[in-house]
Formats: C-alpha cells, structure tokens, sequence
C-alpha cells in the first residue's frame, strides 16, 4: 500500500525552482521520508532523505512540514538534466525494505 | 568494483526456460535489494536481504521466483519456466546495514530480460 501520494507529473522551466510536494499523512514518528529520481533507462538515483528538520544538500533541499504530514522537494536551478520521475518514499524503520510508488515525472521546460 | 554489478546485461529466452541473473553489491553492503521495471511502469520490490536475517521474500510474484545470497555478498535471482510477463528490467540495489543513511540506495545497471 502506498503511504505517499505525488502528483502524476510536473512542469518547470528550465533555471527555475522545482517544487515537487508529497503528501504523507498516515506517517508514524519513527518514519523516514526519501526522495529519489529515475532518469530514462537509468537505475534509481538518491537524493536527499530527512525525519523532521528540513535537509539540504548538493542536489535538493527536503523541507517537511511541522506535522510530517507532508514535504516538498526542492531543486533549486532546475536544469534539463532534472528531466526525470522523482520518488518520495516513506520507510518504517533503519532495517526496513525500501518500496517505490509512481512518482511524479517532472518536465523541465527550456 | 566501485559499485553494483549486474550480470548479464541483456538476456533473451524462450519461453518454459530458466534464467539466472547475478548482482555483486557493493563490498561492505549488508543490505539488497531486487526490484523489477517493465515497459513504461513503475519499481516492483521483489525482495530484500538485510544482513544475517531471513530474507523479505513478500514481493515476489510467484514460486517461479526465487532468490539467494551466498556469504552475504553475491545475489543470484532465478526465474523458472519463464512467461512472457516476466520480461522486465531486473534491478539489483545494495545499501549499508547500519547508521544515519541506510536508506541510500545503489543501484546497478539492470538486466533486460526478454522472454519469447
């Protein structure tokens, strides 16, 4: 069962910022959120993953919503490259098994 | 190697054989993972080591499907008497066992199964 919902695709253009929200509203207090991208005829990528502050790395920033119920990917130039369909996942616990949804395919624009 | 390997890259059968596919995770990986992709679709989790602990075997489709780890490192998925429903993108992925980032996972290439 799906503990994520996304929107089924995205636009953006190409230097913007892509926000690609997720909804997890069933979430628990020990879950943890993952996002990954899958470019075409590639293997999953990592991207960032985050349980409560909002994180930022070299690719993405995660802000989670103070109740968990939801967060929101952000790339911050999106680039064409970014073309891909973007995963949030939610996962129980360290030692859990990782389960992938739809995603949401975001378009970047030129 | 630096990182997951799978084998073979492209495999094409006839229907009723058997096939096996093979996935070196990245050395010190505790954790694998076996998903599949058909045409247009989504990851279908297949199965899951994590260490010394049974196997999460719950994605698989079928008896058909089996899958096993051999000293806690190699992975060899096997497909009986395939159908052609079986023909997919088989994905091997590998992740560390323990600490903050466990959820990072690596994945290999993919085989391509085609089954006539």
């Amino acid at each position: 069962d799906a503990k994520t919902t996304q929107p089924p695709s995205m636009d953006c253009a190409e230097g913007r910022a892509a926000n690609l929200p997720c909804n997890h509203s069933t979430i628990s207090g020990n879950e943890y959120v993952y996002w990954y991208r899958q470019i075409h005829s590639q293997g999953p990528q990592y991207i960032i993953h985050g349980l409560k502050n909002n994180e930022t790395n070299e690719m993405a920033s995660l802000i989670i919503t103070e109740d968990r119920k939801s967060s929101t990917l952000i790339l911050p130039h999106a680039t064409l490259r970014d073309t891909a369909v973007y995963y949030c996942i939610v996962r129980v616990a360290r030692d859990d098994k990782i389960i992938f949804g739809k995603g949401t395919r975001l378009h970047i624009l030129p | 190697g630096a990182g997951v390997s799978q084998s073979p890259s492209n495999k094409v059968t006839e229907k009723g054989k058997d096939v096996e596919l093979r996935c070196d995770p990245i050395s010190g990986h505790t954790a694998l993972y076996w998903y599949r992709q058909s045409l247009g679709q989504g990851l279908e989790f297949l199965i899951y080591f994590q260490g010394n602990s049974a196997p999460d075997k719950s994605g698989l489709p079928s008896d058909r499907f089996s899958a096993e780890r051999t000293g806690g490192s190699v992975s060899t998925l096997t497909i009986q008497r395939t159908q052609q429903e079986d023909s997919a993108v088989y994905l091997c992925a590998s992740s560390l066992g323990k600490g903050w980032n466990t959820g990072e996972l690596f994945f290999g290439e993919g085989s391509r199964l085609t089954v006539l």
